[in-house]
């Protein structure tokens, strides 16, 4: 069974950092496109970016370029989400989505993480 | 960027009814990379439709996608109490993904 199993809620101050992680199971993790999702409160869905844990080859929603960083570690199946400096703006939940085929970029997402929810206030 | 506006925000039924629910893209979408989630509170969202109208593993066939170009459509035939929830169209067939703002379907 595929899971995606994410890290627990934070609560940080703005600007401080923060790394939150993805741990994928029950499928050949290196191979499918990992995406990132984030939901702001009471608000729809808006895509931030893929990123491939086979090589870590990364795609941005322009809208997040530069706000922050996606990385993999293939070796024990988990991708992250990270800020350097957090604004109250990043409070959200913040989803991991896999995608359906194996080596192909897509941004259809067939199996979600539970979700983790950043609060950013001072 | 691709814009999806969906209609209506909220739509209130009764459970047996039929529930049609409208995305429409500010420019044309392949109906090859358009899709339908599903989204009760405190859950992920999860996929009902890909692809237009291809459901996804385990969604009954009550649930069923329609369109093309910049208009599309999620029916669901007879409503069941589980199906209150909001729902969110995407489309993928672009550099920049992007989805709608959502429907919340109610209970009438």
């Amino acid at each position: 069974e595929v899971q995606l199993v994410q890290s627990g809620a934070e609560v940080k101050k703005p600007g401080e950092s923060l790394k939150i992680s993805c741990q994928g199971s029950g499928y050949s993790f290196s191979t499918y496109w990992i995406g990132w999702v984030r939901q702001m409160p009471g608000r729809g869905l808006e895509w931030v970016g893929l990123i491939y844990p086979g090589d870590s080859t990364t795609r941005y929603n322009p809208s997040f370029q530069g706000q922050v960083i996606m990385s993999a570690d293939r070796s024990i199946n988990t991708a992250y989400l990270q800020w350097s400096s957090l604004k109250a703006s990043d409070t959200a939940i913040y989803y991991c989505a896999k995608t359906p085929e194996q080596w192909l970029i897509s941004g259809l997402f067939e199996s979600w993480g539970q979700g983790t929810l950043v609060t950013v206030s001072s | 960027e691709i814009v999806l506006t969906q209609s209506p925000g909220t739509l209130s039924l009764s459970p047996g009814e039929r529930a049609t629910l409208s995305c429409r893209a500010s420019q044309s979408v392949s109906t090859t990379y358009f899709a339908w989630y599903q989204q009760k509170p405190g859950q992920p969202p999860r996929l009902l439709i890909y692809g237009t109208s291809n459901r996804a593993t385990g969604i009954p066939d009550r649930f069923s996608g329609s369109g093309s170009g910049t208009d599309f459509t999620l029916t669901i035939s007879r409503l069941e109490p589980e199906d209150f929830a909001v729902y969110s169209c995407q489309q993928y067939g672009t550099s920049l993904h992007t989805f709608g703002q959502g429907t919340k379907l109610e209970i009438k």
